[in-house]
């Protein structure tokens, strides 16, 4: 079984929805991110939680909230759609006792906004 | 701002021959830089980290090579396979443990 879950893995919508994508992972890890990735610009990170009390944005966190549920959950929402956050969703963990604190990704979620 | 450039964006190359993916960063405050390989419906995959006080990594046909004063990192992939196609990303990862991405290259080997 995958570390590190991410459901769903395609969405379709349409603008002014609210859409929550969510992450699950049994790596025991402290530490979780959700990054986006557009064509051609890498990834850049929306949220990262560092425990489940602490939450904090990343470099383009307007327009999306995220939830920590549990060590083991992350969920990132958009509030309500918009076609420019079309791209794929990336969800990670790491553990910060060990190092390097190595990033460990899941499978992605393809987010489409009509 | 920390910002890191890929070149080339694409590569194409016959089976064989040798790959060479080139990324560059524009704050040379790093803790390590990482490669990563991503194939279409997957997640990231890490190939090779390099510390900051290390100046290459090797991992069987893969070597990346790390000159911090220069801001910039080499991934060389020898003997190039049909099954190297993929999307190949370096990151930096600096205080705070956020990695900043480049945009990666997308390698295609022909057969």
């Amino acid at each position: 079984d995958a570390d590190v879950t991410q459901t769903p893995r395609n969405r379709i919508t349409k603008t002014g929805k609210r859409i929550m994508l969510e992450c699950s992972q049994t790596k025991g890890h402290d530490r979780m991110y959700w990054y986006r990735q557009d064509p051609g610009l890498g990834l850049r990170l929306i949220y990262y939680s560092f425990d489940v009390k602490d939450i904090n944005k990343g470099e383009i966190s307007d327009g999306y909230s995220v939830s920590r549920q549990a060590q083991a959950k992350f969920s990132l929402s958009l509030e309500s759609a918009i076609p420019n956050q079309t791209a794929l969703y990336f969800c990670a963990t790491s553990d910060p006792a060990r190092s390097p604190d190595t990033q460990y990704f899941g499978p992605g979620t393809r987010l489409t906004v009509l | 701002k920390q910002e890191v450039t890929q070149i080339p964006a694409a590569l194409s190359v016959p089976e064989g021959e040798n790959l060479v993916l080139n990324c560059s960063f524009t704050d040379s405050a790093i803790y390590n830089l990482q490669w990563f390989r991503q194939d279409p419906g997957k997640g990231l995959t890490s190939l090779l980290l390099i510390q900051s006080s290390q100046r290459e990594q090797t991992s069987g046909r893969l070597n990346a090579s790390l000159d911090k004063s220069s801001g910039r990192s080499t991934l060389y992939i020898a003997a190039s396979q049909p099954g190297d196609s993929a999307t190949y990303l370096c990151a930096v990862q600096a205080a705070g443990n956020k990695l900043t991405f480049g945009g990666g290259t997308r390698v295609l080997v022909k057969p």
